[in-house]
């Protein structure tokens, strides 16, 4: 079966200090994988994507994720975290067929 | 942002009484989709639309049913609504599967 998983609920980081959120997927074939943020009270908002080419992706906001193959992972990186980066991230993978299947989202929260 | 509208934002209802949410988009793709998002099950997919009078079933679609009329509007309903349908609902919309999706902003279902 073709899935995400986000294997942290949440995540602490200091304001200041690099973060990452991690994603793992399963999937036959060549990967579409997104990253998507959540304000409160509000919808998805697109992050970037990685369709093929550069495993470093580079996105809106400071963001940025690397794709690896052989470990079949897609992690959210920025270098110095800000205090307005605290929301709810998701990772999604195209599974064909015009569909998104995402995983069950990681809260950041960064601290002053 | 991208025009995409959905109304009511806020709806309570009581068991059994049927529910219509609508989409509407100003942005003339072809692909728009009704999600719902419930803690610790991220988002997961209702029904999609890949056409005007083209729609098929997502991973939850029992209860659930979709009309496209035309290609800015996407209605969804619930027949008679249950109370494990209390949920928050989003509509997205793209242009294809190497294309993000873009949100709304929601709606809060409660469904007492």
């Amino acid at each position: 079966a073709q899935s995400v998983a986000q294997p942290e609920d949440q995540v602490n980081v200091a304001e200041g200090n690099p973060l990452t959120v991690k994603c793992t997927y399963s999937v036959s074939g060549n990967p579409y994988l997104f990253w998507y943020v959540q304000y409160p009270n509000r919808g998805l908002q697109f992050l970037l994507k990685y369709i093929t080419g550069d495993n470093l992706v580079k996105g809106s906001y400071g963001f940025e994720a690397e794709f690896n193959k052989s470990q079949t992972s897609f992690h959210l990186k920025k270098p110095s975290a800000l205090v307005s980066d605290s929301a709810l991230y998701f990772c999604a993978l195209n599974t064909g067929f015009q569909k998104l299947v995402f995983g069950t989202g990681t809260r950041l929260l960064v601290s002053p | 942002d991208a025009g995409i509208t959905q109304s009511p934002r806020h709806k309570v209802t009581e068991t059994g009484t049927p529910v219509t949410l609508r989409c509407h988009q100003t942005e003339n793709h072809r692909y728009m989709y009704w999600y719902r998002q419930d803690p610790g099950h991220g988002l997961r997919l209702i029904h999609y639309s890949y056409g005007v009078k083209d729609t098929d079933k997502g991973e939850v679609s029992d209860g659930y049913s979709v009309s496209r009329s035309k290609t800015e509007d996407f209605l969804l309903t619930l027949e008679s609504a249950t109370s494990s349908q209390t949920s928050v609902y989003f509509c997205a919309i793209s242009e294809s599967s190497e294309q993000p999706q873009h949100f709304g902003d929601g709606t809060r279902l409660s469904i007492l």
